[in-house]
């Protein structure tokens, strides 16, 4: 079983703060997604990495695969109220099904 | 367009009872999938279908449990009978043959007392 680690699992700061949330696994995937769940609402997809070493930016919103394809993080400049939610990773083996992280609740105060 | 979609939005129901929840997909989506979330285990793949056929439905957790896909346009996922530990929010996706996006419904929240 393909397991995905994700931390840190809760993290609330200050708006306009920076913030980094990881990824990680003893696996290797051949691709890489990164969902945000709001409240009451199911997971909406922000990005899809499949190259290791890929950096893909989305406006204020910086994902990296790892090299060895194992790991990925999503960094956040200048946090905003908006940027609140869950944020989780999903590995897939191919284009069957995902894995999912447990994800990272982060709030962002104004 | 249309984004997947499910009900109830939400049901509460005493153990014992069947529960029925339903599925429409996107239009033109032949990937089906059942997940379960809960705190303590997250995201949980249930089963998933392609084309209407069950493909892998080793994530679902006992006989209670049963999916169904009569056709492009409907799932259901059935609990008889119900317990407590099944309260849970359970979310049908679906993704097109070629494409790696999968769309999430808005869940069904599910109480079981």
């Amino acid at each position: 079983t393909q397991l995905l680690e994700q931390s840190p699992q809760f993290l609330s700061i200050q708006e306009g703060e920076n913030l980094t949330v990881y990824c990680n696994s003893s696996s290797v995937f051949s691709s890489l997604q990164w969902y945000r769940q709001e409240p009451g609402e199911g997971p909406v997809l922000l990005v899809t990495v499949v190259t290791g070493g890929e950096v893909k930016k989305l406006k204020r919103l910086t994902f990296q695969f790892g090299d060895a394809r194992k790991d990925s993080s999503l960094h956040i400049t200048a946090a905003q109220p908006g940027d609140t939610g869950l944020y989780l990773c999903a590995g897939g083996a191919g284009y069957s099904t995902l894995t999912f992280g447990k994800g990272t609740m982060l709030l962002v105060s104004p | 367009d249309a984004g997947v979609i499910q009900s109830p939005r939400h049901e509460v129901t005493e153990m014992g009872q069947e529960v029925t929840l339903r599925c429409k997909p996107i239009s033109g989506h032949n990937s089906l999938f059942w997940y379960r979330q809960t705190m303590m285990r997250g995201l949980e793949l249930l089963i998933y279908f392609n084309n209407n056929v069950p493909i892998d439905d080793s994530g679902m957790p006992e006989d209670r449990f049963s999916a169904k896909m009569p056709n492009a346009s409907f799932s259901t996922l059935k609990i008889q009978p119900s317990e407590p530990r099944d309260s849970a929010v359970y979310f049908c996706a679906s993704r097109t043959g070629s494409g790696n996006t999968i769309y999430f419904g808005e869940g069904s929240w599910l109480t079981v007392v």
